[in-house]
């Protein structure tokens, strides 16, 4: 049973467009939901987080909503870059409980 | 934030041995875990290591397979037992910080011939 769901295994943006990677959830009872970046052959990198009190959290290139009655939350990054090609995964949480990662999205950002 | 190393970066090994992976931080923490990603899934935590006490695994991990040390608050070890080719994985170390922000280690690639 997944709880979180990334159901875009990939995605590909031209450079300068918004990306939008998309992630559900079952659990209801999460309460913090992050954002994680991960290069090949490297760790993943925190990126931006949002708690449940909030539908929306911005960071510069990087916005992410949640949408609590569809168990659903969203990373857009505007306007992309090359430099933005990497596996993104979202991931939840409760309290300071462990986190659950969902599967990843590759995205791709060509010139 | 916290800068955590790996050791070893990646290792071949043959059925049946035992490797050991170290993570080392730079700060103190209190909280570290332990996460395989295996081809094209997820990140999977295997356990939570807090000094002091004994591991805490999830699910489907077990201490005899997956033996983990804490002797410091920063610095940790995992043990993959016994492996078998469904273990080829990357290991990650992570920890958490006291404002809940959590980080990752570059990973161990393991694979098991």
């Amino acid at each position: 049973d997944q709880q979180v769901k990334q159901n875009s295994p990939s995605l590909s943006v031209q450079e300068g467009r918004i990306s939008i990677l998309n992630c559900d959830y079952t659990n209801s009872m999460f309460d913090y939901f992050l954002w994680y970046k991960k290069y090949p052959a490297e760790g993943p990198t925190f990126l931006i987080s949002i708690s449940s009190i909030k539908d929306k959290n911005e960071d510069g290139r990087f916005t992410v909503f949640l949408n609590k009655s569809a168990k659903h939350l969203s990373l857009h990054i505007v306007p992309s870059q090359p430099g933005d090609s990497a596996v993104y995964f979202c991931a939840a949480g409760k309290d300071t409980d462990k986190l659950i990662f969902g599967t990843g999205t590759r995205l791709q950002v060509f010139p | 934030s916290a800068v955590i190393s790996q050791k070893p970066s990646r290792d071949i090994c043959q059925r049946g041995t035992s490797l050991t992976i170290q993570c080392q931080v730079d700060s103190q923490v209190t909280m570290m875990f332990w996460y395989r990603q295996q081809p094209g899934q997820s990140l999977t935590l295997i356990a939570t290591a807090n000094q002091g006490s004994e591991a805490t695994y999830e699910s489907g991990f077990v201490i005899d397979k997956f033996p983990i040390s804490r002797p410091n608050l920063t610095f940790s070890t995992l043990t993959v037992s016994n492996m078998s080719p469904e273990d080829s994985s990357i290991y990650l170390c992570s920890v958490e910080d006291l404002g809940n922000e959590q980080y990752f280690g570059p990973g161990t690639r393991l694979t098991v011939t």
